[in-house]
């Protein structure tokens, strides 16, 4: 069965460090995977998807993500932290059927001055 | 605009009380779901839809109805509502299945005493 980590509930950096949030995942079938931004009071909306082909995926808000199969992980990344990533962010892996996105517990950003 | 809406976006009520949760999509998206959100658990999946009146169980399906006449609205029931699904309710649809990006509802958060 597909599942989803996301190592630390919480991260903290400073505006302008780089951002890294880490998610393994676990697929009986080639993933699709996913990370969403749920802002406060928020739906949830999508960061960037992977699929086939091309390992590293870029997003909205200068985000991306890089597949590495061997190591079984999606981890998301951005060069520069600003004020406004400060937001829930969750891991997700689409179930072998199709039919649910299998979340992670999420990772709450947050971003000082 | 391409929008999930979701109806009422606050509720509190108390055990036993019926109520329905709306959710309609305006992108003729043929797949709805249902979450459910709790802190340190993420999102978990309560019924989806994959057409008009083809719905079918997620994780947690217990004590929820859902139903899919039409294929714009897919509403949420809890017949008797109860204290352990005081939590924050998100409704999704995409285009074909889980594997494409989903759109998120604005999210109902729901207090049962």
């Amino acid at each position: 069965a597909q599942s989803v980590t996301q190592l630390g509930s919480h991260v903290s950096v400073s505006e302008g460090a780089l951002v890294l949030l880490r998610c393994n995942y676990s697929s009986s079938v080639p993933p699709y995977l996913f990370w969403y931004v749920q802002y406060p009071n928020q739906g949830l909306q999508l960061l960037l998807k992977y699929t086939t082909g091309a390992t590293l995926v870029k997003g909205i808000n200068g985000f991306e993500a890089e597949f590495k199969k061997s190591e079984t992980s999606f981890h998301l990344t951005k060069p520069s932290a600003h004020m406004s990533d400060a937001a829930e962010y969750f891991c997700a892996v689409s179930d072998e059927a199709g039919t649910a996105l299998i979340f992670g517990k999420g990772t709450t950003l947050s971003v000082s001055s | 605009e391409a929008q999930v809406t979701q109806n009422p976006r606050y509720l509190i009520t108390v055990t036993g009380k019926k109520l329905t949760v709306t959710c309609s999509q305006n992108m003729n998206h043929e797949y709805m779901s249902w979450y459910r959100q709790d802190p340190g658990l993420g999102l978990r999946q309560i019924y989806y839809s994959m057409n008009v009146e083809v719905t079918d169980k997620g994780d947690v399906p217990e004590g929820y109805k859902v139903s899919r006449k039409e294929k714009r609205n897919f509403p949420l029931i809890l017949e008797s509502p109860s204290p352990n699904q005081t939590s924050l309710y998100f409704c999704a649809s995409s285009f074909g299945t889980a594997t494409y990006e989903q759109y998120f509802g604005p999210g109902t958060r729901l207090t049962v005493t």
